[in-house]
């Protein structure tokens, strides 16, 4: 069975600072597909950055970056230039390629922004 | 941009009554998920859904939960007799891939 880890509850910056958000995870699997999603507090899941494992490059979505360390198994969201809108709780979630796709979700990372 | 919508967005239940909670997904998406995510802990996989069959359910999705896709946009899932331990924010997903699973807003049941 896969896991995932976030060892970080919380976590604080103030606006504009850069800050990183840690995961790492256990599979035997040697593909599959690791994701962030946000949380605010309107409750609802929005995606955020996905990364294939196959793939060595760093996925990047605008201020959002993560960086992949495939052999430690580690997983971490860098939010650059942080906004208040930025404020929520971050899953991290893998998934496996092969079977039905279900996420497996960490116990998440709240993250609060103050200007 | 398309979303996935859910209703009710809160619904209040007395322990043993039926509870169904529906499920807009995006209209070409072909994979359809429900998670749950009781307060302050993480979120639960419950079962995925595809070409009209359960493909993976997860050990919470025991007998008294069942998903129907009635008419080819709806996607539910039925409590047929809830618990308190059923109080929980109940997600939908879906996908065109199978990959990157979009979410609704939730519902929130709360058993009393």
């Amino acid at each position: 069975a896969q896991t995932v880890t976030q060892s970080q509850p919380e976590m604080s910056v103030q606006e504009a600072e850069t800050v990183t958000l840690s995961c790492t995870y256990d599979t035997s699997e040697s593909n599959y597909y690791l994701f962030w999603y946000k949380q605010p507090p309107s409750r609802q899941m929005i995606l955020v950055i996905r990364q294939e494992a196959y793939k060595q490059q760093n996925a990047t979505e605008n201020r959002f970056s993560v960086n992949f360390q495939k052999a430690a198994k580690s997983f971490s969201l860098k939010i650059s230039d942080s906004q208040l809108g930025d404020t929520a709780m971050y899953f991290c979630a893998f998934m496996k390629v092969q079977g039905a796709q279900k996420l497996v979700f960490g116990q998440g990372t709240r993250l609060t922004i103050n200007p | 941009e398309p979303e996935v919508t859910q209703t009710p967005s809160h619904q209040v239940t007395q322990m043993g009554q039926e509870v169904i909670l529906r499920c807009v997904p995006i209209s070409n998406h072909l994979y359809f998920y429900w998670y749950r995510q009781i307060l302050g802990q993480k979120v639960e996989f419950l079962v995925s859904f595809y070409n009209n069959e359960i493909s993976e359910k997860s050990e919470i999705f025991d007998d008294q939960f069942s998903v129907e896709r009635p008419d080819g946009s709806n996607f539910t899932l039925k409590i047929r007799s809830t618990k308190l331990e059923d109080s929980a924010m109940y997600f939908c997903a879906s996908s065109f891939t199978g990959f990157e699973q979009y979410f609704g807003p939730g519902t929130r049941l709360t058993v009393t």
